[in-house]
């Protein structure tokens, strides 16, 4: 079964790095995911597409402090220069025929 | 500018239907497969459904398989939801999503969403 495990909370203080994790389940850990990011009561964005070889894409005016990496099953989203408008849920997503999954979603607070 | 835009949202009874509808622009709808994803209050994302570019292909997720339904027509631009035997658990925003192309199946533009509230 296709499945992905988020933390379900992280935090950092401004202006450091944090890098949240994105584990697909047994047998799956050749499969791309999304990265998506949702503010408090907006609606979701969608960040960068990343491969399981690490190498990535971002969608339209996504800032250079995101950036996507990989190894084995685990996909990661590293945010660096932490500013406030960072603090967000964020999800992640794959796909497969005639399915597709989200990760429960890790909320970051910034301190 | 990729836009994409849900209305037809609100109360209904348990039991009952509703029809979404999303309207599309700024691309070339009918190359995009559309999906909808739901979010309960205070809950995460769900994907509900999808369908491919000419509407051949769709997939449901197994809570809704016989309730709901999803169309598409490729010459108004518009994706509907059609959600029939309505219950408390499919209350969530609705949001019509756009699919990545290239064999890259995941949502790469969301609209803001259409509040369904299913209550007696």
């Amino acid at each position: 079964q296709l499945v992905l495990t988020q933390s379900p909370s992280a935090s950092a203080s401004l202006g450091v790095s944090v890098k949240l994790t994105c584990t697909l389940s047994s047998g799956h850990s050749d499969y791309a995911i999304a990265w998506h990011q949702q503010q408090p009561e907006k609606g979701p964005r969608y960040l960068m597409s990343l491969n399981s070889d690490g190498s990535y894409f971002k969608g339209d005016g996504i800032p250079d402090r995101f950036s996507g990496s990989s190894s084995g099953g685990e996909r990661y989203l590293t945010i660096s220069s932490l500013q406030s408008e960072d603090e967000a849920d964020y999800y992640c997503q794959t796909w497969g025929a005639g399915i597709r999954v989200f990760g429960g979603g890790t909320k970051l607070t910034v301190l | 500018e990729v836009q994409v835009v849900e209305s037809g949202g609100g109360l209904v009874q348990p039991g009952g239907s509703l029809r979404l509808s999303c309207a599309a622009s700024g691309f070339d709808f009918r190359s995009y497969w559309m999906s909808w994803v739901r979010q309960a209050p205070g809950k995460g994302l769900e994907w509900v459904a999808y369908i491919n570019e000419d509407g051949s292909e769709k997939y449901f997720v197994d809570s809704v398989k016989g309730r709901f339904a999803i169309s598409r027509d490729n010459v108004k631009n518009l994706l509907y939801l059609q959600m029939n035997t309505l219950r408390a658990e499919d209350t969530a925003v609705y949001y019509c999503a756009r699919e990545h192309s290239s064999g890259w199946r995941h949502v790469d533009y969301w609209g803001r969403g259409t509040l369904v509230t299913v209550s007696s």
